[in-house]
């Protein structure tokens, strides 16, 4: 299973664009790279996801280096309603299932 | 609105007094599962179906029993629960990954039992 680090914790100043970075050296060539986040201890709500190219929706931006050992997730107006603990996974498929490993992620706090 | 649904949200029970906490989803997926989350171990997987009739275990099974006998529903059974139960439960559920494995999971708003 391919593995991720990110920060503990970070600061965002309300509307200023927060950068949550994650490390996956180990990542094979056939994983996504997915982002939830955890607000509050309600369920973990999914963000995005990509392989190898940049992704965006309404909610975010996935920058993933091209050699996909790292990637970042953009959220380019952060508001506090955006202060959550945010997961950076590598999806793992084991025998058709689908399992997604979480680690501690990163604890982002949106400042007024 | 498409979602999943945890009953109850909270409990508080006793050691040995069998329990279950239901979890359905309205979006028609296969594959539904559940979770634990305790400080400082993040969320763990108990249990997972791929379809109807269709379970296995997940990294911390033990203590746990789970039926899939309608595609909509996914219960987790706590038949003699113990204190070291204690925990905030998620179910989720998905679409079975095919080639692209790119399909997101849904998650419940979560169940906090407390077992005494």
């Amino acid at each position: 299973d391919a593995k991720t680090t990110q920060p503990t914790s970070m600061d965002c100043a309300e509307g200023r664009a927060a950068n949550l970075p994650c490390n996956h050296s180990t990542i094979s060539g056939n994983e996504y790279v997915y982002w939830y986040r955890q607000i509050h201890s309600q369920g973990p709500q999914y963000i995005i996801h990509g392989l190898k190219n940049n992704e965006t929706n309404e909610m975010a931006s996935l920058i993933i280096t091209e050699d996909r050992k790292s990637s970042t997730l953009i959220l380019p107006h952060a508001t506090l309603r955006d202060t959550a603990v945010y997961y950076c996974i590598v999806r793992v498929v084991i025998q058709g299932a689908q399992k997604l490993v979480f680690g501690q992620g990163t604890r982002l706090t949106i400042n007024p | 609105e498409a979602q999943v649904t945890q009953n109850p949200r909270y409990l508080i029970t006793v050691t040995g007094k069998k329990l279950t906490v239901t979890c359905s989803q309205n979006m028609n997926h296969e594959y539904m599962s559940w979770y634990r989350q305790d400080p400082g171990l993040g969320l763990r997987q108990i249990y997972y179906s791929m379809n109807v009739e269709v379970t296995d275990k997940g990294d911390v099974p033990e203590g746990y029993k789970v039926s899939r006998k309608e595609k909509r529903n996914f219960p987790l059974i706590l038949e003699s629960p113990s204190p070291n139960q204690t925990s905030l439960y998620f179910c989720a559920s998905s679409f079975v990954a095919r080639r692209r494995f790119d399909n997101e999971q849904f998650f419940g708003p979560g169940t906090r039992l407390t077992v005494l």
